[in-house]
């Protein structure tokens, strides 16, 4: 069975720091995806970023970077110089070959000036 | 571009009743999901649509249904109301089945009295 675990329940920074938010998996497939989605108080799940587990590669966007680790099951977030925009709950995400994704309890950011 | 609309996105139903809530899926968009959020039991998938026909489902009671019509628009219902059904419905459409890029609606926020 898939499990998703985001162990940071909730994290407070300063605005310009740099902030990571952990994610690690466990699942049977061979073939998954893995996402992270921002919930913003407004209710709607924000599409971030969504990688296939045969592209280990790091990715960058702007501000926000993802780092893919198969060895140690890990898809870590990390925001760099974050604003207070950033503020939000932040889901990592895992799916198989469907697109029934299995969400992580989230991790709460909360960036103040 | 129009994004996932809900409706309606506040009601408050009492023990016993049952509900229905709508969701219109991003135009062209023909895979129709639907989450359940809690604060106990964070996200949790209900039921994935495309086509008109149910593609998977999670594990929740049969009270919980849904559907999907032709235009691919969706529709949930829940029946016979109980307090632990009080949360954050969420909808989400992707282009195609298995592709997990999910764009999700504001929700319908259900709460039962």
């Amino acid at each position: 069975a898939q499990k998703v675990t985001q162990a940071q329940t909730e994290i407070s920074v300063v605005e310009k720091e740099d902030v990571t938010l952990d994610c690690v998996y466990e699942t049977r497939d061979t073939t998954y995806y893995l996402f992270w989605y921002k919930q913003p108080p407004s209710g709607e799940l924000v599409f971030l970023i969504r990688r296939n587990s045969f592209d280990e590669q790091n990715e960058i966007s702007g501000r926000y970077s993802w780092n893919f680790q198969k060895s140690t099951s890990s898809f870590n977030f990390t925001i760099t110089a974050s604003q207070v925009v950033d503020s939000a709950v932040y889901f990592c995400a895992h799916t198989g070959t469907a697109s029934k994704l299995t969400f992580g309890t989230g991790t709460r950011l909360q960036v103040t000036l | 571009k129009a994004g996932v609309t809900q409706t309606p996105r506040y009601l408050i139903k009492t023990r016993g009743q049952q509900v229905t809530l709508s969701c219109s899926p991003i135009s062209g968009h023909r895979s129709v999901s639907w989450y359940q959020q809690t604060p106990g039991q964070g996200l949790q998938f209900l039921f994935e649509y495309f086509s008109e026909t149910q593609r998977n489902k999670g594990n929740f009671p049969g009270r919980f249904s849904g559907r999907q019509f032709s235009n691919s628009r969706s529709e949930m219902n829940v029946s016979t109301l109980e307090l632990g059904d009080s949360a954050l419905y969420l909808c989400a459409s992707s282009k195609d089945i298995n592709t997990g890029e999910l764009f999700f609606g504001e929700g319908s926020r259900l709460t039962v009295l």
